[in-house]
């Protein structure tokens, strides 16, 4: 079975720390992405990456990082977290022409 | 650009009617079209796509879709909803031509009342 994992389902950080989700696929799929979900604004695209060591901004970059040293793993770094990065993130993987296969989401609050 | 509009944020539907959840999109040239389901705390779940070929796509627990190019619709039917069916459904877009990223809709929130 296909799976999307994502090394965190809740975590608590304060204003100010570096905060590491990790996102693991085991598909050997080329495409990974990093979506945050708020209530009312749906999913909204933070960074992609086609190839190891390749990424590109997507909608709202600001505030994060990426970092894909290895095709099966994808890492979102938010380097100083703002209470207005509380969000629900969620990690998607896909060949080319396919379909996203999701984690199951990291709950992220800042404090 | 590409865009996706879901223009009810909730829909109710009794146990065992039909249930329409509506969405438009727009892309420059030949959509993809994808349907995801979400159950709370859970991550996205895929439910069904249209690449080519018949209009009518079936996929999961019994949804199908129906991809009308001309009104650029493709609205998530079902023919008798389930109280297990009641979840968050988004419908997602990206043009055939590239390998840009799907672009999603806010999402519809779905109850299926027993």
């Amino acid at each position: 079975d296909v799976k999307v994992t994502q090394s965190s389902r809740y975590l608590v950080k304060r204003t100010g720390e570096k905060v590491f989700l990790e996102c693991v696929q085991d598909m050997d799929h080329e495409n990974m992405f990093w979506y945050r979900q708020d209530p009312g604004l749906g999913l909204r695209l933070i960074y992609f990456s086609y190839d190891v060591k390749m990424k590109e901004k997507g909608d709202i970059p600001e505030g994060y990082s990426v970092s894909r040293e290895k095709k099966e793993r994808f890492s979102l770094i938010l380097e100083s977290a703002s209470t207005n990065q509380t969000s629900m993130y969620l990690c998607a993987s896909s060949m080319n022409t396919g379909e996203l296969f999701f984690g199951e989401g990291s709950r992220l609050t800042v404090l | 650009a590409q865009s996706v509009a879901q223009p009810e944020d909730q829909v109710n539907v009794a146990e065992g009617n039909p249930l329409t959840v509506k969405c438009t999109y727009s892309v420059s040239g030949n959509p993809y079209l994808f349907w995801y389901v979400q159950y709370p705390n859970r991550g996205l779940q895929f439910l069904l796509k249209y690449i080519t070929g018949d209009n009518l796509v079936k996929g999961s627990y019994g949804f199908e879709a129906e991809f009308n190019k001309s009104q650029t619709s493709f609205h998530l039917k079902k023919p008798s909803a389930l109280v297990s069916d009641s979840a968050l459904y988004f419908c997602a877009v990206r043009d055939i031509l590239g390998n840009t990223p799907l672009v999603f809709g806010k999402g519809t929130r779905l109850s299926v009342i027993a």
